[in-house]
């Protein structure tokens, strides 16, 4: 069965530091990747999401990049962190191959920038 | 632009209500519609609705979806308090399997 691993589960950084969260997949092969972040208050909104290693597509421009150096490891990234990038980062995979995709979440990160 | 609407935004029941919460879409390249139940942490998922008109069934929730109108309904019926959670209704559309969310209902079931 497949699996999606998230860590650390809580985070809090001081604003300027880098930062680094990761996600890995068992379990599938060539999953689509997903990061979405959660601001208090607001629904999911999706930041990158990756069909394949190497190849990333950013939906909104911001503080934060992506990166998919293996086919089921997808790491997002700040070199230097925001207080708005508070929140709490989901990342999530389908298989990508038919019209029947359900988007499954990792367990989360909650950062907390002060 | 893809968009999605949840209503309300948030309720408050008492236990054992029906609950109605509806999603509405403006969408190109529809393919899926998901809801997901949110409590502390991950979404998990509930239905997927592909075909107009087909109800989906698990236990006391149920949803259907309207591909005329738009729009689809997530019913709970004997609300429990178990229950209280955010609920977000998703649109899946087709491509890269891009995801569209709601900002999803909260919904506080009071004992």
């Amino acid at each position: 069965s497949q699996t999606i691993h998230q860590w650390p589960a809580t985070l809090v950084q001081p604003v300027g530091s880098p930062l680094s969260l990761e996600c890995t997949v068992e379990g599938t092969s060539n999953p689509n990747l997903y990061w979405y972040r959660q601001a208090a208050g607001r629904g999911l909104q999706l930041l990158f999401y990756s069909v394949g290693i190497g190849q990333i597509s950013s939906e909104v421009p911001q503080n934060l990049s992506a990166s998919r150096p293996q086919d089921r490891q997808f790491i997002l990234s700040s070199k230097k962190l925001l207080l708005s990038d508070s929140g709490f980062y989901l990342c999530a995979w389908t298989s990508g191959r038919g019209p029947g995709d359900t988007q499954y979440f990792g367990p989360g990160t909650r950062l907390t920038v002060l | 632009e893809d968009k999605v609407v949840q209503s309300p935004l948030s309720l408050v029941v008492h236990e054992g209500d029906t609950v109605t919460l509806n999603c509405s879409y403006e969408v190109t390249n529809f393919r899926s519609l998901l809801w997901y139940k949110q409590e502390k942490k991950a979404p998990t998922f509930l239905f997927m609705l592909t075909s107009s008109g087909i109800e989906k069934k698990s236990g006391r929730l149920s949803s259907i979806l309207d591909k005329k109108e738009l729009f689809s309904i997530l019913n709970i019926t004997a609300t429990q308090t178990g229950d209280s959670a955010i609920y977000l209704c998703v649109l899946l559309t087709s491509g890269y399997s891009t995801l569209t969310f709601g900002k999803g209902t909260m919904l506080l079931v009071s004992p």
